[in-house]
């Protein structure tokens, strides 16, 4: 079984500034994604960024970025020049892929960051 | 627009009583899943369908039925054996196949009275 692991429950960041929410994750599965999902106060899930296991190079998505580093298990999101409007739970998923190609895709989520931007 | 509906937005509970959450997907996709969301910790996955008339229970099934007669709804019955319902729950979707992450609809919180 897989396990995602968020060691942070809360932290804070200046507008503008740059901030780094960690993760770890523990699986014998070599191919394999890597998520992080936004949660806002409205509670809608919203995808931020996602990586796959066999790419060496980190994902970037604008102010959004990863440090993938597969054979520590770690896959760490950098949010740069952060906006009052990025704060939000932030969650870890992990998802192993099927073998066939085919099926679903099971998430394993951690227990989130809770990020606030302070003006 | 597509998206995932999910139906009531808030939903209240009576001892001893069923209660049934919609969820509805007009993406077309093949798999859909039931998330348990309760504070401090992450989404835990009740049940997923990959097609329809097919589920598998997740990690926390006890307590749960669903149904999947038709590839868009995905509804989900918290039954009395529930002792612990109260939470916020999550339905979401994606394609059976491929690299598509799924998407999420926007939760109905179950409170007990």
């Amino acid at each position: 079984a897989q396990t995602v692991t968020q060691s942070q429950p809360e932290m804070s960041v200046q507008e503008a500034e740059t901030v780094t929410l960690s993760c770890t994750y523990d699986t014998s599965e070599n191919n394999y994604y890597l998520f992080w999902y936004k949660q806002p106060p409205s509670r809608q899930m919203i995808l931020v960024i996602r990586q796959e296991a066999y790419k060496q190079q980190n994902a970037t998505e604008n102010r959004f970025s990863v440090n993938f580093q597969k054979a520590a298990k770690s896959f760490s999101l950098k949010i740069s020049d952060s906006q009052l409007g990025d704060t939000a739970m932030y969650f870890c998923a992990f998802m192993k892929l099927a073998v066939s190609g085919a099926g679903s895709y099971q998430l394993t989520f951690g227990k989130g960051t809770k990020l606030s931007v302070i003006p | 627009d597509g998206g995932i509906t999910q139906s009531p937005k808030y939903l209240f509970r009576k001892e001893g009583q069923n209660v049934t959450l919609s969820c509805e997907q007009n993406l077309n996709h093949d798999a859909m899943y039931w998330y348990r969301q309760d504070p401090g910790q992450g989404l835990r996955l009740i049940y997923y369908s990959q097609i329809v008339n097919d589920f598998q229970k997740g990690d926390i099934a006890e307590g749960y039925s669903v149904s999947r007669e038709k590839k868009e709804s995905f509804p989900l019955t918290v039954t009395s054996a529930q002792k612990n319902p109260t939470a916020f729950y999550l339905c979401a979707s994606s394609f059976a196949a491929g690299l598509e992450p799924q998407h999420f609809g926007d939760g109905t919180r179950l409170s007990i009275l």
